[in-house]
């Protein structure tokens, strides 16, 4: 059965800290994995990720995918407390019909 | 701005009733999905929709049925709502037209069903 793991499940850090999130996947038919920040209510886009070794950014946040070992992680530097979420992780199969979400890594960042 | 909206945003009901989420969107997306989240569980999904005439179960589809009366509409039914049914629920859609894009999904802001 296809899965998506995330750990942590929960992490508490104080601002400034560097946190990396994890996320491991069994699947067939894997295409691409996306990493979503939840804060209060709708899920929000951060990353797609589809090629190994492809380092995504935007800001403080980066992500990468490792398609042999089947896992991707997550990465925020000089954390602040916006950055207080859920961070979900679904990898969408080769047909494009399949989302599956892991369930998500609750951060809480103190100031 | 184009966007998912979802109605109601909160809804309390007694075991044994009918109860219709609904869903609409101004994106011009071909594709629609519900999902429920539980704590812990994470996002699970109920049924997608690939265009008006095509309807698809998701991972958890048993004791919900839902209606694509329009491309930018999808609704969710519970027949006969029960406790475990008490969940936030979401709708999603995503562009399969637009190369590049079709891995990502666009969420409305929920639903809090309670179910007593």
């Amino acid at each position: 059965e296809d899965k998506v793991v995330q750990s942590p499940l929960s992490l508490v850090v104080h601002e400034g800290d560097t946190v990396t999130l994890n996320c491991s996947y069994e699947v067939t038919n894997f295409r691409s994995l996306l990493w979503y920040k939840q804060e209060k209510k709708a899920p929000t886009f951060l990353f797609m990720l589809t090629s190994s070794g492809i380092e995504k950014k935007s800001g403080r946040l980066s992500s990468i995918l490792d398609k042999k070992e089947l896992f991707s992680i997550l990465n925020i530097t000089a954390t602040q407390t916006g950055d207080s979420a859920i961070y979900l992780c679904a990898y969408v199969d080769n047909y494009g019909q399949n989302f599956v979400f892991g369930p998500g890594t609750r951060l809480s960042v103190l100031p | 701005d184009a966007d998912v909206t979802q109605t109601p945003r909160n809804r309390i009901t007694k075991t044994g009733k009918r109860i219709m989420l609904e869903c609409s969107q101004t994106k011009g997306h071909d594709r629609m999905y519900w999902y429920r989240q539980d704590p812990g569980l994470g996002l699970r999904l109920i049924y997608y929709s690939f265009d008006v005439k095509d309807i698809n179960k998701g991972e958890i589809s048993d004791g919900y049925s839902v209606s694509r009366q329009a491309q930018a509409k999808f609704s969710l039914s519970l027949e006969s709502a029960i406790p475990n049914q008490t969940a936030l629920y979401f709708c999603a859609t995503s562009d399969h037209r637009t190369s590049g894009r079709a891995n990502e999904q666009f969420f409305g802001p929920g639903t809090r069903l309670t179910v007593l």
